[in-house]
């Protein structure tokens, strides 16, 4: 069983569109994280969720919007899609919110292309 | 601000040698310092991580780290490099709130045949 899954793994898209990804964790955890990583492999943390509540909200454009139903599922939906946002998003999750020693488990990614 | 370095774009070493991929930190307090590879077309694995206690820090598929406290330091390594060791490795802290992950800019490590 997958810990943690995203849909789709590819999407294609012109700008301008609107698009959804959706994540699933199965490991039971309490917090959740959406990453990107740019063309040049670098990994920066977008969003994370604790108990369908937002934690984290690091200066992404409103355009994102990420949508928790309950602490399972962190969904990231992008309004007007532009060239910019071409990259890979990456699922996260970790037992619980705080603490030193936390792990956190990484879904496939999905990779988006804006054309 | 938490942050990491990985000196190296990329490392080269042939099947069978050791390989040490190099990290460096700027924490304010103790850090807490992971390993993640991240294979072609896949997700992050998780490796290892150093939170306290041996300096020496076994991790999965054979790997290990060594946390160098006076040198900053967090190198990954592994006496015998395997073609399948071929992947992109994050070095990762935690922030000071414990509550992100700060990555480096990931060393590409290519072992030949």
């Amino acid at each position: 069983d997958t810990a943690v899954s995203q849909t789709p793994k590819y999407l294609v898209t012109q700008m301008g569109n609107d698009k959804s990804i959706k994540c699933e964790q199965n490991l039971g955890h309490d917090t959740m994280y959406w990453y990107k990583q740019d063309s040049k492999k670098f990994l920066k943390i977008m969003f994370s969720y604790n108990n369908k509540e937002l934690i984290i909200n690091e200066t992404v454009p409103n355009r994102f919007s990420p949508k928790s139903p309950d602490k399972a599922h962190l969904n990231l939906h992008i309004n007007s899609l532009e060239l910019g946002d071409s990259a890979v998003y990456f699922c996260a999750s970790s037992p619980v919110l705080s603490g030193a020693h936390q792990t956190q488990y990484f879904g496939p990614g999905t990779r988006l292309l804006v054309l | 601000a938490q942050s990491v370095a990985q000196p190296e774009d990329q490392v080269n070493v042939a099947e069978g040698n050791p390989l040490t991929v190099k990290c460096t930190y700027s924490v304010s307090g103790n850090p807490y310092l992971f390993w993640y590879v991240q294979y072609p077309n896949r997700g992050l694995q998780f490796l290892l991580k150093y939170i306290t206690g041996d300096n020496l820090v076994k991790g999965s598929y054979g790997f290990e780290a060594e946390f160098n406290k006076s040198q900053t330091s967090f190198h990954l390594k592994k006496p015998s490099a395997l073609v399948s060791d071929s992947a992109l490795y994050f070095c990762a802290v935690r922030d000071e709130g414990f509550q992100k992950l700060v990555f480096g800019t990931g060393t590409r490590l290519l072992v030949s045949p």
